[in-house]
This record gives C-alpha cells, sequence and structure tokens, in this order.
C-alpha cells in the first residue's frame, strides 16, 4: 500500500525548534518530488515547501523563508522539515504529499507554538 | 504570492450540479495548465481530484469535471451526493504553488 505517514510533531515555545519526518512506503521516495504543506485550524491549505527528486533544489513560501529546511534521505525513504524560530503563526497541522501533482498525502501532524 | 480566490460556501440539493470557482491571475491560473483540486473531509487529508488542469486519478468519479476561461478555473460537480460534502481547494503553479481559499460544499 502506498503511504506517507507524518511524525515529529508536538508542542513547542516561540523560538523553538521542531524536526518533522515523513516515511514512505509502497513506494520509491527517490522517483518524486515532495512538498509540505500546512492547515492552521480552522483554515485553508498553505503550501510551505517542495524538495526535488535527488535533493538538490528546493524552494520556499515566503512566510517560512530562512527558518524551515526542507530535506531528505532517499536509502531510508524519509522527507523532512526542519523548523527554526518557531512563531504562533506556524501552529498547524502539517502535511506531506507526494509528486508535482500531489498525489498522495500523510495523514499530517500537528506543531503547536505557544508559550 | 496570494491564495486564489474561491467562494466561502456553495450549497446543492442532491442530483443537482453545482460549480466552484478559482480565481487567480495572468501569473497563475490564466497561464498554467498545471490547476489541480482538492477534496477534504472533515479531519481528514486532502485527496487529489483533478491534476493537470482536467485528469482524474484513477478511481475519482467522473461527476467531477473542469473548465477555465481566462484567469478562472472551475470545478463542476454533477449528481450531487451526499458523500461530495467536502471542502474544495484549487491549486495553482506559478512562481511558487498557491491554494485557493477553500470552499465548503453542503449538500442539502
Amino acid at each position: 500500500e502506498v503511504q506517507l505517514v507524518e511524525s515529529g510533531g508536538g508542542l513547542v515555545q516561540p523560538g523553538g525548534s521542531l524536526r518533522l519526518s515523513c516515511a514512505a512506503s509502497g513506494f520509491t521516495l527517490s522517483s518524486y518530488w515532495m512538498h509540505w504543506v500546512r492547515q492552521a485550524p480552522g483554515k485553508g491549505l498553505v503550501w510551505v515547501s517542495r524538495i526535488n527528486s535527488d535533493g538538490s533544489s528546493t524552494s520556499y513560501a515566503d512566510s517560512v523563508k530562512g527558518r524551515f529546511t526542507i530535506s531528505r534521505d532517499n536509502a531510508k525513504n524519509t522527507l523532512f522539515l526542519q523548523m527554526n524560530s518557531l512563531r504562533a503563526e506556524d501552529t498547524a497541522v502539517y502535511y506531506c504529499a507526494r509528486g508535482h501533482i500531489m498525489d498522495v498525502w500523510g495523514q499530517g501532524t500537528t506543531v503547536t507554538v505557544s508559550s | 504570492q496570494s491564495a486564489l480566490t474561491q467562494p466561502a460556501s456553495v450549497s446543492g440539493s442532491p442530483g443537482q450540479s453545482i460549480t466552484i470557482s478559482c480565481t487567480g491571475t495572468s501569473s497563475d491560473v490564466g497561464s498554467s495548465i498545471l490547476v489541480s483540486w482538492y477534496q477534504q473531509h472533515p479531519d481528514k487529508a486532502p485527496k487529489l481530484l483533478i491534476y493537470e488542469g482536467s485528469k482524474r486519478p484513477s478511481g475519482v468519479s467522473n461527476r467531477f469535471s473542469v473548465s477555465k476561461s481566462g484567469n478562472t478555473a472551475s470545478l463542476t460537480i454533477s449528481g450531487l451526493q451526499a458523500e461530495d460534502e467536502a471542502d474544495y481547494y484549487c491549486c495553482s503553479f506559478a512562481t511558487s504553488l498557491v491554494f485557493g481559499t477553500g470552499t465548503k460544499v453542503t449538500v442539502l
């Protein structure tokens, strides 16, 4: 079964850091670009970042540029999102999604930034 | 980049057709074939409905169809069913990916 499973979310204080993981199974991660998308409570979907298949090219939304870093370990079939200098407005469910068409999504992991 | 504009809500009775608009600019929706649509039920992950303008993934009903005119893309749901009650998002690529503001579909 093709599946993405996110982990690493939790409660963190403003200014803190978290590292999200997205484990892929049922397909070869190295064949796909990957994205992170977030959804604040009661709000819409917002694209966060993407990475190409071999990790040599990345792109970020302006709201996270310089604070978040997307990376991947194709050997371990895992995608990552390192989040630094977290702010209250980063509070959201974070989803990883497969490919340029985002045809497979994980169940999401919740990040809460609060003191 | 600003979110694409969608109506906040659309409703219809079972069996009816409804249309959700997605308005952007000549830099995104107007110039891109890479418009996609996603369906999201409450507390669930989004699901891909339409990609690359008009293609449907395997398993997606042909009751979902799309059109585009200028800077506006539209999703039509025909033969509305109770299970179609969900949030719907468009998505386009310009200099980066941008989602629409989302539309809540209610089946009366």
